[in-house]
């Protein structure tokens, strides 16, 4: 079974600090994603990689960077957090392909900023 | 991507099949029909996905109409831990990039 691991399930941070979420698969799947959920809002993407050191923006990264050094590890970084940044965090994988194959997602991280 | 609708809710008895169905009449020749589900905090899981023939997993079934405007996902035997959030999409490439999902169907399995 695909395994995707975010590092902290719930987390409290102070408006300003810098905050990083980790993201861990062990496919070795290329594809990744970051995506947050809030209600009435649905799934937003944050930003995907498809490749190590390869990023690209969804459609909202103002406020978020992402870093991917090493396939199987996918970094979110809000770089000054904002209330407004509160939100759950779901991170998924998927392998390359044909295009239709499911999205594995993690447990997520709920994340207040105060 | 195609546009789904599903009703906002479901109840179900446990150890009953619940049948949660999906209108996707809009949906391309391309497009698969995928479902995931999501229990309460915890992220999405992805059940079941299918392009026009009927499928099978150890989760649930996925029955699709012959003209592929709609779906039906069967839970065989409902269990309290099935009580999720159910969602259906239709997307060409779900591994391709954004998924979107609407507002689902919220499912209660009832002892």
């Amino acid at each position: 079974d695909v395994k995707v691991t975010q590092s902290s399930r719930y987390l409290v941070k102070r408006t300003g600090e810098k905050v990083f979420l980790e993201c861990v698969q062990d496919m070795d799947h290329e594809n990744m994603f970051w995506y947050r959920q809030d209600p009435g809002l649905g799934l937003r993407l944050i930003y995907f990689s498809y490749d190590v050191k390869m990023k690209e923006k969804g459609d909202i990264p103002e406020g978020y960077s992402v870093s991917r050094e090493k396939k199987e590890r996918f970094s979110l970084i809000l770089e000054s957090a904002s209330t407004n940044q509160t939100s759950m965090y779901l991170c998924a994988s998927v392998p390359p392909g044909t295009g239709n194959q499911p999205q594995h997602f993690g447990d997520g991280t709920r994340l207040s900023i105060l | 991507d195609a546009k789904t609708t599903q009703p906002p809710s479901m109840d179900c008895a446990e150890g009953r099949a619940a049948n949660l169905p999906c209108n996707h009449s809009t949906i391309s020749g391309n497009e698969y029909v995928y479902w995931y589900r999501q229990i309460h905090s915890q992220g999405p899981q992805y059940i079941i996905h299918g392009l026009k023939n009927n499928e099978t997993n150890e989760m649930a079934s996925l029955i699709i109409t012959e003209d592929r405007k709609s779906s039906t996902l069967i839970l065989p035997h409902a269990t309290l831990r099935d009580t999720a959030v159910y969602y259906c999409i239709g997307i060409s490439g779900a591994g391709s990039y954004q998924l979107t999902f609407g507002k689902g169907t919220k499912l209660s399995v009832i002892p």
